[in-house]
């Protein structure tokens, strides 16, 4: 089976940096996939990391080391418009995504 | 392109009665993906189908859930007899390849009283 476990609540400010983290427990494991969905919206793609390392997408960062299990999303100059869900998702040999219970970003002014 | 395309955008129905939700993937996906989210379970995969087949309905929650693709531009999930802890937002998402990106629809909310 598989499991992922990221926080359940996030705030920040404005114009500052901030970290969800994701850990996985699984088997049969490609990369794991971070969506952002809004309030009433459908989940979005943002980013994903088949291999170790950092992805790089604007604003977006994503890191994966697949020897800890365990990844995050770093999201820079935030700005209103990211407050959202955010869903860290395994990516599987049985090429399915299995969905984190996401993380509310609150961003304040 | 449109998009992935959902009919209808919320329904509600009484408890007993039949429920059927339309998908239209995005031209050219192979893969289609059924969704199901609450606040209780978060996003749940029901099935999924590659080339117009079924692949793995492991997520079907019971016999009262069916759902078809007799195109490759028309999906559907059925529910027969509905019952109220049935309520939630239904995702229908499709996938070029099958991957890690997939594309999400606007969603059914489902209200079953």
């Amino acid at each position: 089976g598989q499991s992922l476990e990221q926080p359940s609540e996030v705030t920040a400010v404005e114009g500052a940096i901030v970290q969800i983290n994701c850990t996985y427990q699984t088997s049969g494991f490609y990369g794991l996939s971070w969506y952002q969905q809004h309030d009433g919206g459908a989940p979005t793609f943002l980013s994903y990391n088949g291999l170790d390392g950092l992805e790089e997408t604007g604003r977006f960062s994503s890191f994966l080391s697949r020897s800890d299990s365990y990844g995050y999303l770093l999201l820079q100059e935030l700005q209103m418009k990211d407050s959202a869900s955010y869903f860290c998702a395994v990516f599987g040999s049985a090429r399915q995504l299995t969905f984190g219970s996401g993380t509310q970003l609150t961003v304040l002014p | 392109d449109a998009g992935v395309i959902q009919s209808p955008r919320h329904e509600v129905t009484e408890m007993g009665q039949e429920v059927t939700l339309r998908c239209k993937p995005i031209s050219g996906h192979d893969y289609l993906f059924w969704y199901r989210q609450t606040m209780m379970r978060g996003l749940e995969l029901l099935i999924y189908f590659n080339n117009n087949v079924p692949i793995d309905d492991s997520g079907m929650p019971e016999d009262r859930f069916s759902a078809k693709m007799p195109n490759a531009s028309f999906s559907t999930l059925k529910i027969q007899p509905s019952e109220p802890r049935d309520s939630a937002v239904y995702f229908c998402a499709s996938s070029p390849d099958g991957a890690y990106e997939q594309y999400f629809g606007p969603g059914t909310r489902l209200t079953v009283t």
